[in-house]
């Protein structure tokens, strides 16, 4: 499995946009990059995913580098829900195989 | 919005007793999962499903777990004979694609305590 390298905290205000890093250096060409989050006492919730394009869902924006060795998820108004444990996954492609490897994410704490 | 249901939401139980937590995964999904998450500690994967059997299954699930899924909506995970360590919260999961391009739906957990 790819390793991944993430900040363990940070801060941002309410209503600031946030940038979440991710390096994944070791991900290979068919490993997709999947972003989870866990708020307090919940199970882990989906946020996004892609592969080499940036993409854009609902809650998140997600741009991938170049050569895909790092990625930024992108809240862009966070609010004081978006206070959770966010963390960058790689997956492979495996048919029927989502076997999420969990690391210890980054903390993001909302400050009112 | 369609979710994952876990029964029981905490269950306390004595050491080498017997215990199945429930999960009703969403209607139309074709895999299922369990995690656990050890107090502050990593989620970490024990066991995928598809097709009536166990697709992969990680170091942890050993003889002493089993799943099931016996009436075509339930997804059960038994732990014939409960340690001290498995106290945990135990997630359970679905996806309606492989391919690791599908999202997993996790459930908001069962916590066991294991006395």
């Amino acid at each position: 499995d790819a390793k991944t390298t993430q900040p363990n905290s940070m801060e941002s205000n309410e209503e600031e946009p946030v940038h979440l890093p991710c390096n994944h250096s070791t991900i290979s060409g068919t490993d997709y990059i999947h972003w989870y989050r866990q708020l307090p006492s919940q199970g882990p919730e989906y946020v996004i995913h892609g592969l080499t394009s940036n993409v854009n869902n609902r809650m998140a924006s997600l741009a991938i580098a170049e050569d895909r060795k790092s990625s930024t998820l992108i809240l862009h108004r966070a609010t004081l829900r978006d206070a959770a444990v966010y963390y960058c996954i790689p997956l492979r492609g495996n048919f029927g195989n989502e076997k999420l490897t969990f690391g210890t994410g980054t903390r993001l704490t909302i400050i009112p | 919005e369609p979710e994952v249901t876990q029964t029981p939401s905490h269950q306390v139980t004595q050491m080498g007793q017997e215990v199945i937590l429930r999960c009703v995964p969403i209607s139309n999904h074709l895999y299922f999962y369990w995690y656990r998450q050890i107090l502050g500690q990593k989620v970490e994967f024990l066991v995928s499903f598809y097709n009536n059997e166990i697709s992969e299954k990680s170091e942890i699930f050993d003889d002493q777990f089993s799943v099931e899924r016996p009436d075509g909506s339930n997804f059960t995970l038994k732990i014939r004979s409960t340690k001290l360590e498995d106290s945990a919260m135990y997630f359970c999961a679905s996806s309606r694609q492989g391919r690791g391009t599908g999202e997993l739906f996790f459930g908001e957990g069962s916590r066991l305590t294991v006395l």
